[in-house]
């Protein structure tokens, strides 16, 4: 969707590393959603974020969205292979519904 | 209890035959996704329902594509004729929206469709 982009579209990194990945909104948001997709499976809901400022972690994953709920970024800390995956970021809007849209996601590849 | 499922896990099937994929959303979640995953589009929404109502299916492709919630337990996603373009992933999804909850959606194992 344009209304959501993310970037990298693909990021490879040596276990070990640290590794940032970036969801800018066109709109403000009424909250970020972070997905986790292993290749060939459903997605894994990972955190919510709603509040301006907000920062939630989840093991060694930590997510941040900015002060004007437009843009959120999602950093792994010390990587490991069990981290690859596909990475999605999924908006809802102000009086949009409830519907979540998603961006195109991130593919991550950790080498050994 | 069981999260959303999903069926058939995988299909292939010829040009112009009907598909049918099938949800059983997760007991007591009011809202139901449809969304398709392939590589150069992504993730898209294809419709959603409330209380087994259809709310919005601006996502849906075109005419061939259709989707019934005949109770709160069950929903189908109905290609016909199918055509190469609509292989991909599709992804049955369910919430409790965000009046109540976060939003959150819960998605099943996806349907890997391919047409021949």
């Amino acid at each position: 969707s344009q209304e959501l982009e993310q970037s990298p579209q693909s990021l490879i990194v040596q276990e070990g590393k640290n590794l940032t990945i970036n969801c800018t909104s066109s709109k403000t948001l009424y909250g970020l959603y972070w997905y986790k997709q292993k290749y060939g499976e459903g997605l894994i809901f990972l955190m919510m974020l709603q509040k301006g400022g907000e920062e939630k972690s989840h093991e060694k994953i930590t997510a941040k969205l900015d002060e004007k709920k437009q843009q959120s970024s999602l950093h792994i800390t010390a990587s490991q292979p069990s981290h690859a995956g596909i990475y999605l970021c999924g908006a809802a809007y102000i009086n949009r519904d409830d519907k979540i849209i998603f961006g195109k996601g991130t593919r991550l590849h950790i080498l050994p | 209890d069981a999260g959303v499922i999903q069926s058939p896990r995988h299909e292939v099937t010829e040009m112009g035959q009907e598909v049918t994929l099938r949800c059983k959303p997760i007991s007591g979640h009011d809202y139901l996704f449809w969304y398709r995953q392939t590589m150069m589009r992504g993730l898209e929404l294809l419709i959603y329902f409330n209380n087994n109502v259809p709310i919005d299916d601006s996502g849906m492709p075109e005419d061939r594509f259709s989707a019934k919630m005949p109770n709160a337990s069950f929903s189908t996603l109905k290609i016909q004729p199918s055509e190469p373009r609509d292989s991909a992933v599709y992804f049955c999804a369910s919430s409790l929206g965000k009046e109540t909850n976060t939003g959150e959606l819960f998605f099943g194992e996806g349907s890997r469709l391919t047409v021949l």
